[in-house]
């Protein structure tokens, strides 16, 4: 079965760098998410993206957050200026355009931020 | 606004007892609720979700609007159930609200 890949799995950066998360949807899907969950916190929406553009992002996504698909096979999502607080899993999930189609994510990147 | 709450963070049962994870949702329109599952070290996975109607490894769960609700329960647990479990609001290409998750350990 065909998955949603996230690398690194594991990523430890400093504070103040610029950090790019890496995903791979699954090929025919045409709805990109990505979502995060901060230690012990519940898993939150970030931003959602079609058609080569963002469709919704929620208030944690600020200008220090921004996604793009270079290529049309990778999905990344790229923090600007890491801070203590973007200490977190990210997830990478898509969705695909058949009816009740279920959302697929991937295994998630850690972030730490130190 | 879209709210799914979790009230147990952690829920231990023993092997073969029967097993409830407590979902209540706030939305003013028409909800679609899921059940994700999490196993140690592996992804997010659809459970089941409510229009489906279905039963996944022996879980069910039922959408009651009255109560804004969506229980996932199970007769007879299994060690392999030990895994976390989020339920969700929301679906098609639209943001998926979580709930803070509950830890089920089955004990043997």
């Amino acid at each position: 079965e065909p998955e949603v890949t996230q690398t690194p799995s594991h990523q430890v950066t400093q504070m103040g760098q610029e950090v790019i998360l890496r995903c791979v949807p699954i090929s025919n899907h045409l709805y990109f998410y990505w979502y995060r969950q901060i230690l012990g916190q519940k898993v939150e929406f970030l931003v959602s993206f079609y058609n080569n553009e963002i469709s919704e992002k929620s208030e944690i996504f600020d200008d220090q957050f921004s996604v793009e698909r270079p290529d049309g096979s990778n999905f990344t999502l790229k923090i600007r200026s890491t801070k203590l607080e973007d200490s977190a899993m990210y997830f990478c999930a898509s969705l695909g355009v058949a009816y009740n189609s279920p959302l697929h994510f991937g295994n998630g990147t850690r972030l730490t931020v130190t | 606004a879209q709210r799914v709450t979790q009230p147990e963070k952690l829920l231990s049962v023993f092997k073969g007892a029967p097993v409830e994870l407590k979902c209540n949702y706030s939305y003013s329109g028409s909800p679609e609720l899921f059940w994700y599952v999490q196993y140690s070290r592996q992804r997010l996975q659809l459970l089941l979700r409510h229009i489906s109607r279905e039963s996944i490894k022996g879980f069910t769960a039922d959408l009651n609007k009255g109560e804004t609700s969506f229980h996932l329960k199970k007769p007879f647990a299994q060690e392999e159930d030990s895994a976390m479990y989020y339920c969700a609001l929301g679906g098609g290409a639209q943001k998926l609200v979580f709930g803070q998750g509950t830890r089920l350990t089955i004990n043997p």
